[in-house]
């Protein structure tokens, strides 16, 4: 079946720093990305989403850029800051046969660690 | 506020038991769904329902059976059939439809585990 992945599991950076997390998405389909932050025991939180019409779209210290040539997704974070520590997850939703409803198929998730 | 709440947040089962799940949603969401998440890996999904009587199956629906009698709610029960039902377990709801955006709003999660 169609999946969604991450390229790298774990990214430690600095306070400050610029971070990058990448995705790798299979499904040609997918027309709806969403990038989302899960803190320790906690329920995932939305950050920014792309519909698939747009190459770029920026929210408040965070930019999510598409490449779907190479079927490829990045959340970038300017400034990182300890609060960023969290999981980060991508999704997709391919909206299936027209279907048009909420079902996300997750990437494994990559751990980010921001330190002072 | 307007949100998704589960309860309860832990939750402790003997080998043998089902167990039931609360999920509620003061969002006027059409659709709801269960995911199941393990360490060290992404959400799975469980069932979803896009409207109230009605619900489907997702990629991991063996063990588990759900209702959705109200559309604030969408309980989720595990039963002894489940044969790893040890995890971390998270409802989220979506609008549906033409407004739907694909977005799902979470809950705080309920962790589950066998003893």
């Amino acid at each position: 079946g169609e999946s969604v992945g991450l390229h790298l599991p774990t990214l430690s950076v600095q306070e400050g720093d610029n971070s990058i997390i990448n995705c790798a998405y299979s499904n040609s389909a997918s027309d709806y990305f969403i990038w989302y932050k899960q803190e320790s025991g906690k329920g995932p939180q939305f950050i920014i989403d792309i519909r698939s019409n747009m190459d770029k779209r920026q929210g408040q210290r965070v930019t999510v850029l598409l490449n779907k040539t190479v079927k490829h997704l990045s959340l970038q974070i300017a400034a990182t800051q300890p609060g960023d520590s969290a999981v980060y997850f991508c999704a997709e939703n391919s909206n299936a046969g027209g279907t048009s409803y909420g079902k996300l198929t997750f990437g494994q998730g990559t751990i980010l660690t921001v330190h002072p | 506020d307007g949100g998704i709440t589960q309860s309860p947040k832990y939750l402790f089962r003997k080998e043998g038991q089902n167990v039931t799940l609360s999920c509620e949603q003061n969002l006027n969401h059409d659709a709801m769904y269960w995911y199941r998440q393990d360490p060290g890996q992404g959400l799975r999904l469980i069932y979803y329902s896009q409207i109230v009587n009605d619900f489907q199956k997702g990629d991991i629906a063996e063990g588990y059976s759900v209702s959705r009698e109200k559309k604030e709610s969408f309980p989720l029960t595990v039963t002894s059939a489940q044969k790893n039902p040890t995890a971390f377990y998270l409802c989220a709801s979506s609008k549906w439809g033409a407004s739907n955006t694909g977005e799902l709003f979470f809950g705080e999660g309920s962790r589950l585990t066998v003893l």
